[in-house]
């Protein structure tokens, strides 16, 4: 069954870099995914697609300090010098034979 | 720029049809090769996928969710529109409409501003 892990909280320091974590089911390693961007009260926003082998692209208008690598099943998003308006909740997702799923989601706060 | 943007009732009562609409501006729906679709949140929750369509007719629905959604593509009108019938309270949810590049059929690029509809009597 295809799942995506997230934990469900992190927070950092303003200017600091943070990273999350989106864990693929067993057997789904090669997936890709994508990673989106919800602030509060607002849209779901895409910030990029990103492969097994760490290559991403970033969604039109997406800041470069917005980052993605892999490692094994692990998909991450790296904020670099991590902002204000960039506390919000973050989703992981895939898609498999004629099905989309998404992570729990990761909700993002200042420290 | 892509825009999209959704409307309908903002309330529907129990056991009733929601109906959706998707409105595109910035590019035409029937010119790429694109999926168009609907995902929903209910409050306070996360993100979870209804289903996207093909203007070419291509479709895939969520499995929960088959039996009582039709999604639907009107090229004239550069709408995508989203039936779900037999609704419960649990259906209350803000909706979004997205797109999804051909090449990836799953993978959501463009988001619209959503819309919220409870379900109550």
């Amino acid at each position: 069954q295809l799942v995506l892990t997230q934990s469900p909280s992190a927070s950092a320091s303003l200017g600091a870099s943070v990273k999350l974590t989106c864990t693929l089911s067993s057997g789904h390693s090669t997936y890709a995914i994508a990673w989106h961007q919800q602030q509060p009260q607002k849209a779901p926003r895409f910030l990029m697609n990103l492969n097994s082998d760490g290559s991403y692209n970033r969604g039109d208008g997406i800041p470069d300090r917005f980052s993605g690598s892999s490692s094994g099943a692990e998909r991450h998003l790296t904020i670099s010098s991590f902002q204000s308006e960039d506390e919000a909740d973050y989703y992981c997702q895939t898609w498999g034979t004629g099905i989309v799923v998404f992570g729990g989601g990761a909700k993002l706060t200042v420290l | 720029q892509l825009q999209l943007q959704e409307s309908g009732p903002g309330l529907v009562k129990p056991s009733e049809t929601l109906s959706l609409t998707c409105s595109v501006s910035g590019g035409s729906i029937s010119r790429s090769s694109y999926y168009w679709g609907w995902i929903r949140q209910p409050p306070g929750q996360g993100l979870e996928w209804i289903g996207n369509m093909l203007y070419r007719g291509s479709s895939y629905y969520s499995p929960s969710l088959k039996s009582r959604v039709t999604i639907s593509v009107d090229t004239s009108n550069n709408q995508v529109s989203l039936k779900l019938v037999s609704v419960t309270a649990a259906d209350t949810a803000v909706y979004y409409c997205a797109r999804s590049p051909g090449s990836r059929w799953g993978q959501i690029d463009y988001w619209g501003q959503g819309t919220l509809v409870i379900v109550s009597s």
